[in-house]
Formats: structure tokens, C-alpha cells, sequence
């Protein structure tokens, strides 16, 4: 069964703290995609990659960063967590064609206090 | 950024009644894809319409791409308590996906 997974499904965190979220997918896809959920918000895209160490910002970039060093290995960093970052983070992955599907991993709950 | 509307935000229904949920948007998307999230999971990909007036058919859903492939339907004949979730769609562009405001349905037994 293909995969992505997110290692942290739980996390708090105090303001200031930098955060890793780990996201990894079994699928050899290329692109890869971080979103942020809210309620009432939908999901709004926060970095995406198509390729390695290739890096693009999304709708929301600020206050966070990204690294793609391995095909398969997406990290969302938060330099300095800050409490309006307390929310859901998707990861999810596509293959680089025109049968464009998105698969997400389970997400995590970040909270920051 | 392409902006999709969801409506109605939130549904409670009753098992067995019939229910429709609608994405709108001022934007041309080259495909249109539902999702189904449930608690504590990521979204699913239930169906993706590509031409304008699709109709396609999974069960007791019944998806609509919009003729101007600017909106879509989702109608629920018979609603089950397993379809309760939140239900998602997204406007496909090239290798972009934008995001519905999502509906949160929930079907009462």
C-alpha cells in the first residue's frame, strides 16, 4: 500500500521553538506539497517542490522554510513557532503528469502555546 | 490564487435524506477533484471530472463539472453515516490544486 507519512501526528510547542514536521512518501512522485488546514479555510498551500533541493512558496509562505534534500523527503521547518501557527499540516505528493492526483499523508497537529 | 467556494459550510442531515453540495469559482480549471476527509485522516480523492457537463457516478454519489469547468456538484442520494466527513474539492491547474473552503457533513443514524 503506497504512502505518505508524517512522523509527528501530535506536537505542542512553546512561542519561540523551532519545529520540524517530517514528511516522507514510499511512491517515487516528484512533487511534493505542504498545506496548512483551518476551519472554514479549506487548505491553503504553504510550499510545494518539484524536484530535489528545488523549492517553490505557495499561498502563505511566511514564517516557514522547506527542504527537499531526497526525492522522497519533504520537511516543513518553523524557525521560530509562533502561536497563530496552531493548526493541521497535510503533507501530500503527485506524479509530475497530467493525471494529476494528490495523496496526503494523516497530518499534524501542531500546537503552539 | 484561484478562490473555490463551498456551500453550504456545514450540513447535518438525517440517514437516508438526499443532499448536494456546490463549488463555485470565477476560474477555469482544467479538472475538478472532490476529496473526502475523515477525523484524524488526510483527504481521499473520491472522483476527478475533466470536461465541461461531466457527470460521473460513484454509488450513491454523483458528481457535475460545471459547463464552463468554473464549478462542480456533489449530490448524496440516501445519505449513510459512513459518509459523514468533510468533503473537499479542488481546481487542477497544470500541477497546482486550489482548494475548496470545504463542507463538513455529518449524517445522523
Amino acid at each position: 500500500d503506497v504512502k505518505v507519512t508524517q512522523s509527528s501526528r501530535y506536537l505542542v510547542k512553546r512561542t519561540g521553538e523551532k519545529v520540524f514536521l517530517e514528511c516522507v512518501q514510499d511512491m517515487d512522485h516528484e512533487n511534493m506539497f505542504w498545506y496548512r488546514q483551518d476551519p472554514g479555510l479549506g487548505l491553503r498551500l504553504i510550499y510545494f517542490s518539484y524536484d530535489v533541493k528545488m523549492k517553490e512558496k505557495g499561498d502563505i509562505p511566511e514564517g516557514y522554510s522547506v527542504s527537499r534534500e531526497k526525492k522522497e523527503r519533504f520537511s516543513l521547518i518553523l524557525e521560530s513557532a509562533s502561536t497563530n501557527q496552531t493548526s493541521m499540516y497535510l503533507c501530500a505528493s503527485s506524479f509530475w503528469s497530467g493525471a494529476n492526483v494528490l495523496t496526503f499523508g494523516a497530518g499534524s497537529r501542531l500546537t503552539v502555546l | 490564487t484561484q478562490l473555490l467556494e463551498q456551500s453550504p459550510q456545514f450540513l447535518s442531515i438525517q440517514e437516508g435524506e438526499n443532499l448536494t453540495v456546490y463549488c463555485n469559482s470565477s476560474s477555469v480549471f482544467s479538472s475538478l477533484q472532490w476529496y473526502r476527509q475523515e477525523p484524524g485522516e488526510g483527504p481521499v480523492l473520491l472522483v476527478t471530472v475533466v470536461t465541461g457537463g461531466e457527470v460521473k457516478k460513484l454509488k450513491r454519489l454523483t458528481f457535475q463539472f460545471g459547463d464552463a469547468r468554473k464549478d462542480s456538484s456533489l449530490h448524496i442520494t440516501a445519505a449513510q453515516p459512513g459518509d459523514t466527513g468533510l468533503y473537499l474539492c479542488a481546481g487542477v491547474l497544470g500541477n497546482q490544486f486550489y482548494f475548496g473552503t470545504g463542507t463538513s457533513l455529518t449524517v445522523i443514524p
